[in-house]
């Protein structure tokens, strides 16, 4: 089946650490988004992608790191800069043309960093 | 700046009421537009969007939305709504310039039976 895998689907880590979210995507989409969910705050843009080598900063990059190497794998990496990395954390991808910018989602990873 | 705003952070409502939740945003360039749900535990799915063409469009479940371009809005309803619609919603936009999609805040859709 086509789709987006997010891995683990739950993660706990202590502070200092840095972790790394895994995102694949075997839809052959060009663009990936990477998301944080908060409770009343809706989906914030973290990082996105609309090929591979190339990534943009969305509304609150700092904190985070991704990188984009394959065009099927966009990993993001929540470092012990990031102030409050206790989240849901969505990958997302889509594949840009005339009628086709909706994104497709990931289950997600709940961090929990303690 | 670029946003998108959900007026209703928290909605409740009878069944068999109508339903409409207002979304706009903020963006000068070519926008395509979304509706995404969230039921408890679930994915985010696709509810319905614009691209371009017929401003009102259908989706699923008995869901409509019209894109009002002079007002920045594509608001969704829904004329009787039941137990099941029980979620959270989510308007998103793609810009066309920024090739980006980004969400509001959502709203919390609670039926009552």
């Amino acid at each position: 089946d086509g789709g987006i895998t997010q891995s683990p689907k739950y993660l706990f880590r202590k502070e200092g650490q840095n972790v790394t979210l895994s995102c694949e995507q075997n839809l052959n989409h060009d663009a990936m988004y990477w998301y944080r969910q908060d409770p009343g705050q809706g989906l914030r843009l973290i990082y996105y992608s609309q090929i591979v080598n190339d990534f943009q900063k969305g509304d609150i990059a700092e904190g985070y790191s991704v990188s984009r190497e394959k065009k099927e794998s966009f990993p993001l990496t929540v470092t012990s800069a990031q102030k409050n990395p206790t989240a849901f954390y969505l990958c997302a991808s889509s594949k840009p043309g005339q009628g086709n910018t909706e994104a497709f989602f990931g289950q997600g990873t709940r961090l929990t960093v303690v | 700046a670029q946003s998108v705003s959900q007026h209703n952070h928290h909605v409740i409502l009878s069944e068999a009421a109508s339903l409409e939740l207002g979304c706009n945003y903020s963006y000068g360039g070519t926008v395509n537009l979304f509706w995404y749900v969230q039921y408890p535990g679930q994915h985010l799915q696709l509810l319905l969007k614009y691209f371009s063409g017929d401003p009102l469009v259908k989706g699923i479940k008995g869901f409509e939305a019209e894109f009002i371009k002079s007002k920045f809005s594509f608001n969704l309803r829904k004329p009787s709504v039941q137990w099941s619609d029980t979620a959270e919603y989510f308007c998103a936009v793609y810009l066309n310039r920024d090739d980006k999609i980004i969400f509001g805040k959502g709203t919390r859709l609670h039926i009552l039976p």
